[in-house]
């Protein structure tokens, strides 16, 4: 079975300073991996995903996502963070049967602080 | 930006009473999905379908129904709401030849 898990329910930043959003999964076989992102009041909204290729993906808003098979992660990173970037953060597996469903982690809430 | 509705964005309904949510999308997505999102953030797949007359249950077990008789429209029913249904519910689609899903604002139903 596949799962991804989101180790923080709450991460805090500084604006301006680098953001890491750690997501750890657990397939069998290459997965295939996604971003999301809750505004409040709002449904989710695709950030980036990785599928095959380079292990560092780039995303919308400025986000990327390093793959790392050796340590089964997916951490979602900004350079620069912003205020407008608080909300939440969901990590998501797609699943490898033949429905190709995708699960989600429990989310972790990011809030830059100005 | 995802061209996925779902009506309506609020709702507050007494016990028993019967409700549809409904959720469309302009996009001829094959895949469609409901998910139920705790108070707590976690998400739950309960209904997806592959296409029209299509409905499975999915990971968590749900009272409320799902029915797909037009590609664009896949309502949510619950014969007679309770508390225990009170919670965000999120409509998704996804097109057979990408791997992302698009959602829509939710509907936040409350039962009292």
């Amino acid at each position: 079975a596949q799962s991804v898990a989101q180790p923080e329910d709450q991460v805090n930043v500084a604006e301006g300073n680098p953001l890491t959003v750690k997501c750890t999964y657990s397939v069998s076989g290459n997965p295939y991996l996604f971003w999301y992102v809750q505004y409040p009041n709002r449904g989710l909204q695709f950030l980036l995903k990785y599928i095959t290729g380079d292990n560092l993906v780039k995303g919308s808003y400025g986000f990327e996502a390093e793959f790392n098979k050796s340590q089964t992660s997916f951490h979602l990173k900004k350079p620069s963070a912003l205020v407008s970037d608080s909300a939440l953060y969901f990590c998501a597996v797609r699943d490898q049967t033949g429905a190709n469903n995708l699960f989600f982690g429990t989310g972790t809430r990011l809030t830059v602080i100005p | 930006e995802a061209d996925i509705y779902q009506t309506p964005r609020y709702l507050v309904i007494g016990t028993g009473k019967k409700i549809t949510l409904e959720c469309s999308q302009t996009m001829g997505h094959d895949k469609m999905y409901w998910y139920q999102q705790d108070p707590g953030m976690e998400l739950h797949l309960i209904h997806y379908s592959y296409g029209v007359n299509s409905t499975e249950k999915g990971d968590l077990s749900s009272e409320s129904t799902v029915s797909r008789i037009r590609t664009e429209h896949f309502p949510l029913t619950l014969e007679s709401a309770r508390p225990s249904h009170t919670s965000q519910y999120l409509c998704a689609s996804r097109d057979r030849g990408r791997t992302e899903a698009f959602f829509g604002q939710g509907t936040r139903l409350t039962v009292v």
